[in-house]
Parts: structure tokens; C-alpha cells; sequence
């Protein structure tokens, strides 16, 4: 089956800990994107990347980064920079980044901050 | 003022309602625009998709762009509490700086029908 897998669904972190959330995608699309959703907030983007090794910060990129070593991974690290990361971080994932290109969700992980 | 603007309700419905579920935009550079369903706890799905004005019909779902007036609507017809969902709306428009299109989404409104 395609699709978009991420883990773990469930992540609890200690304050001043970095976390490592895993996104991997076998649809062959050339575009990944980190979400973060929080209740009343809607999907802001954190970072999106069209190309193996070339990734772009989106609206709140301030306490996380990423890498984009091979086309069907994308991982987002959560840095102890991140004052408040509880939240529902979902990854995207597109074919292109034409207009007409559908953005495809994974089922998200749920992290919490102890 | 935000790009998009959708009410987060909650809204409830009694089962066999008509649903009308609403955007509004700024930005007249939106070109593309979807409907996405999220259950509780899962990641979105795109339900609708219409890039000019007028409707486009699936099934019990409408969805309706009105470019003149950047407002956008999803109808729900004879709704389930299967259709209890978080209800995104989004639009792509071409980010110069990245050279790429981007979706901006709305904040959401919650659906409950209600048995």
C-alpha cells in the first residue's frame, strides 16, 4: 500500500530534551511538509522541502529542524529551543508543487512535553 | 487580518441536515481551492477540490467558490454522524520567493450530527 507513515503516534518528551519525529513516504512525490496543529490554531507550516538536500522554512520554523537526505524521508527534530511543543504535528507529502498538486497527510504524532 | 477565516464552531446538527460549512479570503492570488476532513486524532483527507467559481457536486457534498466575493462553502446534504469530522478548508497560491505553490489552510470548524 502507498501512503505516508509516521511515528510514533505517541511521544512524550522531558523539558529540555530534543525529539526526533520519523515521516516516510512511498508515493514517490518530490515534496514533504511538517505541520503543527493545535486546538483553535489550524495547520501552521513549519518546514518544507521540494528536493533531496533543499528544504525551506515555513511560519514557525524557531525551535525545530529537519533534513532531507533521501527522497522518501523526511524526519523533523523538536530541539529543547522549542518553548512550547506540545502539539499534533502531522507530515504532508506532494507529487510536485504545481497549483493543482494535492497534498497528501500522514496519520500524525501526538507529542506532549512532561 | 488573517488570510483565511473560518468559523471553528463547534457546530451540531441533527442527522438528516443540510451542513454549510464557510471560508473567507483576502488574498485574490487563492486560485485552487479544497475541502479537507480530519477525524479526531487522525491526519486530513481531502474530501472536495474546485478551482473556478460556481459549484462542483460529489455525492451529498456541494462545494461552492464565489471568486467575486473570496468566499468559499461545503454543503452537506442529508448529513450522517459519520460526517462528524474537523472540517479544513485550504488554498494554494504561488509562493515567489519559493517558486512553488503553498497551501494556507483554515483554522477548522468542528462537525457533530447528532443521531
Amino acid at each position: 500500500d502507498g501512503g505516508i507513515t509516521q511515528s510514533p503516534k505517541y511521544l512524550f518528551r522531558k523539558e529540555g530534551q530534543n525529539v526526533t519525529l520519523s515521516c516516510e513516504q512511498n508515493l514517490n512525490h518530490d515534496a514533504m511538509y511538517w505541520y503543527r496543529q493545535d486546538p483553535g490554531q489550524g495547520l501552521r507550516l513549519i518546514y518544507y522541502s521540494q528536493i533531496v538536500n533543499d528544504f525551506q522554512k515555513g511560519d514557525i520554523a524557531e525551535g525545530y529542524s529537519v533534513s532531507r537526505e533521501k527522497k522518501e524521508s523526511f524526519p523533523l527534530t523538536v530541539t529543547s529551543a522549542q518553548k512550547n511543543p506540545t502539539a499534533f504535528y502531522l507530515c504532508a507529502s506532494r507529487i510536485g508543487t504545481g497549483l493543482y498538486n494535492e497534498q497528501f497527510f500522514g496519520p500524525g504524532t501526538r507529542l506532549t512535553v512532561l | 487580518q488573517k488570510e483565511v477565516e473560518q468559523d471553528p464552531g463547534p457546530l451540531s446538527v441533527p442527522e438528516g441536515a443540510i451542513v454549510s460549512l464557510n471560508c473567507t479570503y483576502s488574498n485574490s492570488a487563492f486560485q485552487y481551492f479544497m475541502w479537507y476532513r480530519q477525524y479526531s486524532r487522525k491526519g486530513p483527507e481531502l474530501l472536495m477540490y474546485t478551482y473556478s467559481s460556481g459549484n462542483k457536486e460529489d455525492g451529498r457534498f456541494t462545494a461552492q467558490v464565489d471568486k467575486s466575493s473570496k468566499y468559499i462553502s461545503l454543503f452537506i446534504r442529508d448529513s450522517q454522524p459519520s460526517d462528524s469530522a474537523t472540517y479544513l478548508c485550504a488554498m494554494s497560491a504561488r509562493d515567489s520567493g519559493a517558486g512553488s505553490y503553498q497551501l494556507t489552510f483554515g483554522k477548522g470548524t468542528k462537525l457533530s450530527v447528532i443521531p
